[in-house]
């Protein structure tokens, strides 16, 4: 079954760091772009980041832009996004999300979503 | 502010067909071929229902489909189910290489 599992979510304080992580399964992980999108509570979707097949290439929305990043490790089948100077509006549902129809922005393969809480 | 435009609500009665706006400008929507359009149900993950404006993804419904004049991008429902209601977003490719999308529409079956 093709399928993407986020971890890492949790509660963290303004000015914290955290590290989400999303493991993939079922696909061959080396060949797709993948990204970050999140949700914060009761708004819409927000593209965070998205990374290349070989991590040739990586782009970030201008609101984490500098405080966040996005890796990831073909030998693991993993994505990452390593977060720092957490603000109360990084409060969202973050899900991994595969690009599986060319590089431009088609996300077929969705994970649950990990939450993740900036408060003091 | 989202950087595309969708309507926040639309509404339509089993059997009847809606269409969902997004707009954007020359340098996303208007640009380029790569408009997505997503089905989000409350408390699930988003789903792709139409990507590069009009294709559909195996397994979608023919009742979606998807199309763009200018700098505005369409979803069409046709047929609409109760199963449809739901929340739907846009997104588009944008001349940045990052991806931006709608702020969404409630869709719901009367």
């Amino acid at each position: 079954e093709v399928q993407l599992v986020e971890s890492g979510g949790g509660l963290v304080k303004p000015g914290g760091s955290l590290r989400l992580s999303c493991a993939a399964s079922g696909f061959t992980f080396s060949s797709y772009s993948m990204n970050w999108v999140r949700q914060a509570p009761g708004k819409g979707l927000e593209w965070v980041s998205s990374i290349s097949s070989s991590s040739s290439y990586i782009y970030y929305a201008d609101s984490v832009k500098g405080r966040f990043t996005i890796s990831r490790d073909n030998a693991k089948n993993s994505l990452y996004l390593q977060m720092n100077s957490l603000r109360a509006e990084d409060t969202a549902v973050y899900y991994c999300a595969r690009e599986g129809h060319g590089d431009h922005g088609a996300f077929d393969i969705w994970g649950q979503g990990t939450m993740v809480t900036v408060s003091s | 502010q989202s950087a595309l435009t969708q309507p926040a609500s639309v509404s339509g009665s089993p059997g009847q067909s809606i269409t969902i706006s997004c707009t954007g400008t020359s340098s996303d929507v208007g640009g380029y071929n790569y408009v997505s359009w997503y089905q989000q149900h409350p408390g699930k993950a988003p789903k792709l229902m139409i990507y590069d404006v009009s294709n559909r993804p195996s397994g979608v419904s023919n009742r979606f489909s998807g199309s763009k004049s200018g700098n505005t991008a369409s979803l069409t429902i046709s047929g609409l189910q109760a199963e449809d209601e739901a929340d739907y977003y846009c997104s588009s490719y944008t001349s940045s290489s990052t991806l931006e999308f709608g702020g969404g529409t409630k869709l719901t079956v009367l």
